[in-house]
């Protein structure tokens, strides 16, 4: 069975920090996907890569895939109140439609 | 308009009793899935369907049953219930964007207790 570990599993910081979340596995996957979710509400996607060693920006936030396209880490610069929430990062199995979800980190930014 | 919409939004109910939870999308896509959430947050997929033709089953007990009557909307009815199952289940529908690259859209998701 696939895995995906997230770390940390919560993470309480200030308005104003930066901070990186980290989505590792044993396994290859085709794609990964990042997703946060506010309570009551669904996943939302906020970016997908693809090719290792891939970077993509979305304002403050940076997303990397490992070289390998086992691991990922999603980094928030200057983090605001509104940045909280579950994020969630999902392989994709190659060859098909499967995605594995992470264990999830909670981030708190305190204003 | 909602992309992905979920009846209920909460649904209590006893052990024993039979329930089903409707699915509907409108973003056109060719696959939905269903997913459930634990306590500890943790997304697991349960189903999906590719052109209302089941293509991911995983490890569910066959108390859970899916159906799609067509390829807008994906039902999950449940009979048996018990208490294992209180969770949140979310509906969720993806298309090929490009090659290799899926993007997924989740419903807001049904609270189900079981009591």
């Amino acid at each position: 069975t696939q895995l995906l570990e997230q770390s940390p599993q919560f993470l309480s910081i200030q308005e104003g920090e930066n901070l990186t979340v980290y989505c590792n596995s044993s396994s290859v996957f085709s794609s990964l996907q990042w997703y946060r979710q506010e309570p009551g509400e669904g996943p939302v996607l906020l970016v997908t890569v693809v090719t290792g060693g891939e970077v993509k920006k979305l304002k403050r936030l940076t997303f990397q895939f490992g070289d390998a396209r086992k691991d990922s880490s999603l980094h928030i610069t200057a983090a605001q109140p509104g940045d909280t929430g579950l994020y969630l990062c999902a392989g994709k199995q190659h060859g098909t439609y499967k995605y594995i979800f992470g264990t999830g980190t909670r981030l708190k930014v305190l204003a | 308009d909602t992309a992905v919409s979920q009846t209920p939004k909460y649904l209590v109910t006893q052990m024993g009793n039979d329930k089903s939870i409707k699915c509907e999308q409108n973003l056109g896509h060719d696959t939905m899935y269903w997913y459930k959430q634990d306590s500890k947050k943790f997304l697991k997929i349960m189903f999906s369907y590719n052109n209302k033709e089941l293509i991911i089953n995983e490890t569910v007990p066959n108390r859970f049953s899916p159906k799609s009557p067509d390829k807008a909307h994906l039902n999950l009815h449940i009979n048996s219930l018990e208490l294992g199952d209180s969770a949140v289940y979310f509906c969720a529908s993806s298309q090929v964007v490009t090659s290799g690259i899926f993007e997924q859209y989740f419903g807001p998701g049904t609270r189900l207790t079981v009591t």
